[in-house]
C-alpha cells in the first residue's frame, strides 16, 4: 500500500543551523512530492513541490528539497534557520492519476535562540 | 492567489447537533477535499469532490456528508455530533491544469462538547 513517514515527531534546532527534515514514501512509480508548513492555528501552505525534471527544488522562504528516487525520500532542507521557523511541516505525497493527497504525520520544529 | 475560505474558525457545538463547516474557493479549481487534523494522526481525508453534485468518499467518511451544489462551495456536515468528532478541520481546492498543489483554508477547530 502507499504510504508516506515522517520519522521525526518533534526536532529542535538552534537559530541559524542547518535543517534537515526527513521524509520517505512507498511507491512502485514516481509520485508527486509535497512540503507543507502549518503555523500555529492556521491552515497548510505550499513549501515547494516536485512533478518531474531537476531532483533538487527550490521553495519559499529559502527551503529547498532533493528527491531521491533511489532511497524514495524528498527530504527538506534548509541552510540557516529562523526562529520565525519554528510550525510544523508535513510532507504529502500524489500518487497515479488520482488528486488525493496522503500526508505524513508532521515534524514539529522548534527553534531556539 | 486563489483563497480557500472556511466560514468560522472556532466553533463549539453540542454532542448530537447537526453542524455544516462551510468552504469556498474563489478560482474556480474543480476539486475540493474536507480534511480533519488529529495530533500525531497528521491529515485524514473525509470526503473529496471532482465536480458539482460530486463526491467520493475518504478514508475516514463515517458519521460525516458533504454537499456541493455549486463549484466554489463545498460543505461537510456532521449529522449528529459526537465528541470524537473534536478536531480541526482543513478545507483544500486543487485545480487540475497546472499542477499546484493544494490550497487549504485557516481550518476550523471544532469542540464537541
Amino acid at each position: 500500500a502507499q504510504s508516506v513517514t515522517q520519522p521525526d515527531i518533534h526536532i529542535t534546532v538552534s537559530e541559524g543551523a542547518s535543517l534537515e527534515l526527513r521524509c520517505n514514501y512507498s511507491y512502485g512509480a514516481t509520485p508527486y512530492l509535497f512540503w507543507y508548513v502549518q503555523s500555529p492555528g492556521q491552515g497548510l501552505q505550499l513549501l515547494l513541490k516536485y512533478f518531474s525534471g531537476d531532483t533538487l527544488v527550490q521553495g519559499i522562504k529559502g527551503f529547498e528539497a532533493e528527491f531521491k528516487r533511489s532511497q524514495s525520500s524528498f527530504n527538506l532542507r534548509k541552510p540557516s534557520v529562523h526562529w520565525s521557523d519554528a510550525a510544523e511541516y508535513f510532507c504529502a505525497v500524489g500518487f497515479g492519476g488520482t488528486y488525493k493527497y496522503i500526508f505524513g504525520t508532521g515534524t514539529r520544529l522548534k527553534v531556539l535562540a | 492567489d486563489v483563497k480557500v475560505t472556511q466560514s468560522s474558525r472556532y466553533l463549539v457545538k453540542r454532542t448530537g447537533e447537526k453542524v455544516f463547516l462551510e468552504c469556498v474557493q474563489d478560482m474556480d479549481h474543480e476539486n475540493m477535499f474536507w480534511y480533519r487534523q488529529d495530533p500525531g494522526l497528521g491529515l485524514r481525508l473525509i470526503y473529496f469532490s471532482y465536480d458539482v453534485k460530486m463526491k467520493e468518499k475518504g478514508d475516514i467518511p463515517e458519521g460525516y456528508s458533504v454537499s456541493r451544489e455549486k463549484k466554489e462551495r463545498f460543505s461537510l456536515i456532521l449529522e449528529s455530533a459526537s465528541t470524537n468528532q473534536t478536531s480541526m478541520y482543513l478545507c483544500a481546492s486543487y485545480r487540475v491544469a497546472g499542477r499546484s498543489g493544494y490550497t487549504f483554508g485557516s481550518g476550523t477547530r471544532l469542540t464537541v462538547v
